[in-house]
């Protein structure tokens, strides 16, 4: 399995800033993806991060909210842009060595309320 | 739009019993399912991944999959406060490079 860290591991954010989330991986990946979860429910996918092209939104989702950057297959960043108390939850990254997008591995996330 | 779907619980089963844990899919085209284990205030952990139809067994746990009723099961043997976790159930959605995860049922053994 990959090691992942995610920075910063929470934090408090005053309505209409922005959050830069940091995700690194110990080994080279071809998958990563950026999930959220909000409280008590189960896990979003916002965007499968390509490494060298956009990002992959998924439905509800989109770039000027959450930009992700790709800049190598170790690391990527979520931006969460123009906040409000509605995009309080946990950003995770994850995953996926094998390059098909079933084995996942996740991060520690990080844990995001705004004010 | 595809959705995999579980009973939130709580289950609660005794120390030492069997946790069966249930999970159904919407997506027929879906082959691959995996069982992941979220203690509150972690992050999801890969436990068990299924692809044919019948049973897969890892050390206590054993994962069930029926393609015609398009439902996956787990299964915990000697069930320990340790288990005591939310469950998520995914699938592969529809053959791409994405999953879709279930609510999650939670699970908790008492002693």
């Amino acid at each position: 399995s990959a090691v992942i860290s995610q920075k910063p591991s929470r934090d408090i954010c005053q309505r209409g800033t922005s959050l830069t989330i940091q995700c690194q991986v110990d080994s080279q990946v071809t998958m990563m993806f950026w999930y959220r979860q909000q409280p008590g429910q189960s896990l979003t996918l916002i965007a499968t991060a390509n490494q060298g092209s956009e990002a992959t939104y998924e439905s509800g989702f989109v770039i000027d909210k959450f930009p992700i950057s790709r800049p190598n297959l170790t690391f990527s960043t979520l931006t969460v842009s123009n906040m409000s108390p509605e995009d309080s939850s946990i950003y995770l990254c994850s995953v996926d060595p094998f390059g098909q997008g079933e084995t996942q591995y996740f991060g520690p996330g990080t844990r995001l309320l705004v004010l | 739009q595809k959705e995999v779907e579980q009973n939130s619980g709580p289950l609660s089963v005794p120390e030492g019993a069997i946790a069966s844990l249930n999970c159904t899919y919407s997506d027929r085209v879906s082959q691959s399912f995996f069982w992941y284990r979220q203690y509150s205030g972690k992050s999801p952990e890969l436990i068990m991944s299924i692809y044919s139809n019948g049973d897969k067994e890892d050390g206590r746990f054993t994962a069930q999959l029926n393609k015609a009723s398009q439902y996956v099961s787990l299964l915990i043997r000697d069930s320990q406060p340790s288990d005591s976790a939310t469950y998520l159930c995914a699938d592969r959605t529809g053959g791409g490079n994405k999953l879709t995860f279930g609510t999650g049922t939670q699970l908790k053994v008492e002693l």
